[in-house]
């Protein structure tokens, strides 16, 4: 069974920062897709990452797919309210979602 | 549209009561799925469809039925619920394999 272990699992930061999560898999992902999940609400897909090293920008945020396709990371630059939520990836061809990061970031 | 909607919004079972998990698309997606979501933990698959009239087992299948008669409508049937199906329950449709589309999700008690 493929695990998704996502680092860290817990993150406060204040507003300007910037920071990183992680999602590695024990596999090797087709795709690859980061959603955030505001408290009471869905997933919002953020972007979906096909091939092996590949870097894709959205805004302040930065992803990128590892050459072998196990795993994957997010930067966000510069950090705001607004970013706070959980952060999760997945395979889009198992269907499986990591553990998760749940962000907060202060004024 | 109104996207994915899935009611009710909160439910409070009993041990050993059956329910219906309504989930209704407007976006003649083909792809269907249900994820229960628990604390610290991210989303997990329960059953998706492909299509209407083919459904398969996800990963946490077990206690849940479904079916997919119409290409809109995805209900999740817990058949005799139980403390441990205390969850959040996300409906999600796609067009193929691309971006999934998140219901509100259904807040589900089991005492």
């Amino acid at each position: 069974t493929q695990l998704l272990e996502q680092s860290p699992q817990f993150l406060s930061i204040q507003e300007g920062e910037n920071l990183t999560v992680y999602c590695n898999s024990s596999s090797v992902f087709s795709s690859l897709q980061w959603y955030r999940q505001e408290p009471g609400e869905g997933p919002v897909l953020l972007v979906t990452v096909v091939t092996g090293g590949e870097v894709k920008k959205l805004k302040r945020l930065t992803f990128q797919f590892g050459d072998a396709r196990k795993d994957s990371s997010l930067h966000i630059t510069a950090a705001q309210p607004g970013d706070t939520g959980l952060y999760l990836c997945m395979d889009t061809d198992k269907l499986i979602f990591g553990t998760g990061t749940r962000l907060q970031v202060f004024p | 549209n109104a996207g994915v909607t899935q009611t009710p919004k909160f439910q409070v079972l009993k041990t050993g009561q059956s329910m219906t998990l309504q989930c209704a698309q407007d976006m003649n997606h083909e792809y269907m799925s249900w994820y229960r979501q628990d604390p610290g933990m991210g989303l997990r698959l329960i059953h998706y469809s492909v299509g209407a009239g083919i459904t398969d087992q996800g990963e946490v299948p077990n206690g849940y039925n479904v079916s997919r008669s119409t290409t809109e409508d995805f209900p999740l049937r817990l058949l005799s619920a139980a403390p441990s199906q205390t969850s959040v329950y996300f409906c999600a449709s796609s067009h193929t394999e691309n971006e999934q589309f998140f219901g509100p999700g259904t807040r589900l008690t089991v005492l």
